[in-house]
């Protein structure tokens, strides 16, 4: 298996640019987790999905991020518009259960996102 | 607010030499979880505990967990270069998700 599969690996964009970032989860897992790294804040949760629907959605810092996923291969996460503030790593993971707190979560390589 | 704490934030220790991370958590929880985070890369499950246990290896890993004291730590003997990552725990909130903390860095010094 290809493991969890994130593009584009590197972003640079202007402030005020839409973003969407994309993930592949593992085939056959039912959970997808979107996340954001910053050297501040550390690793935070933005949202969740389970069998693609969100269940979720609380840590979506502010309506300019969106998230979808349209079936259970693929997931996108859009940001409109950019700042420079939402510069940082965005990881993709996916479990096989249902997000459960047993669950092994598995991190796609992440899209180092850099708003200009 | 974070659910899980690492201390120290960062480590470092001669090759050879064994490595030792704390967790400490704030509220009740079922499992506790320990990730691996090579520069780059996404983060790597190690290791999992649950509440009713105290200890769990996994080859050069040891895993502690004392409830009492809201505090796990993560033992790696006999560290490689190859260690020289961040490591995270992982604790379930009290609505099952799952929270990291910020990580403890590790250096081993050839």
């Amino acid at each position: 298996d290809a493991g969890v599969i994130q593009s584009p690996r590197h972003e640079v964009t202007e402030m005020g640019q839409e973003v969407t970032l994309r993930c592949k989860p593992i085939s056959g897992h039912n959970s997808l987790f979107w996340y954001r790294q910053t050297m501040m804040r550390g690793l935070e949760l933005l949202i969740y999905f389970n069998n693609n629907v969100p269940i979720d959605d609380s840590g979506m810092p502010e309506d300019r991020f969106s998230a979808k996923m349209p079936n259970a291969s693929f997931s996108t996460l859009k940001i409109q518009p950019s700042e420079p503030r939402d510069s940082a790593v965005y990881f993709c993971a996916s479990t096989p259960g249902l997000a459960g707190a047993e669950d092994t979560q598995y991190f796609g390589p992440g899209t180092r996102l850099t708003v200009l | 607010s974070q659910q899980g704490e690492e201390d120290p934030q960062a480590l470092s220790i001669q090759e050879g030499e064994n490595a030792t991370m704390n967790c400490s958590y704030k509220t009740s929880i079922n499992n506790l979880q320990w990730y691996r985070q090579n520069s780059g890369r996404g983060l790597v499950h190690l290791i999992l505990i649950r509440s009713n246990e105290r200890e769990k290896h996994s080859g050069r890993l040891r895993v502690t967990l004392d409830t009492s004291k809201k505090s796990s730590s993560l033992l790696i003997t006999a560290s490689r270069a190859a260690d020289t990552a961040s490591y995270f725990c992982a604790t379930d909130a009290l609505d099952d998700k799952i929270i990291f903390g910020k990580g403890t860095r590790l250096h081993i010094l050839p």
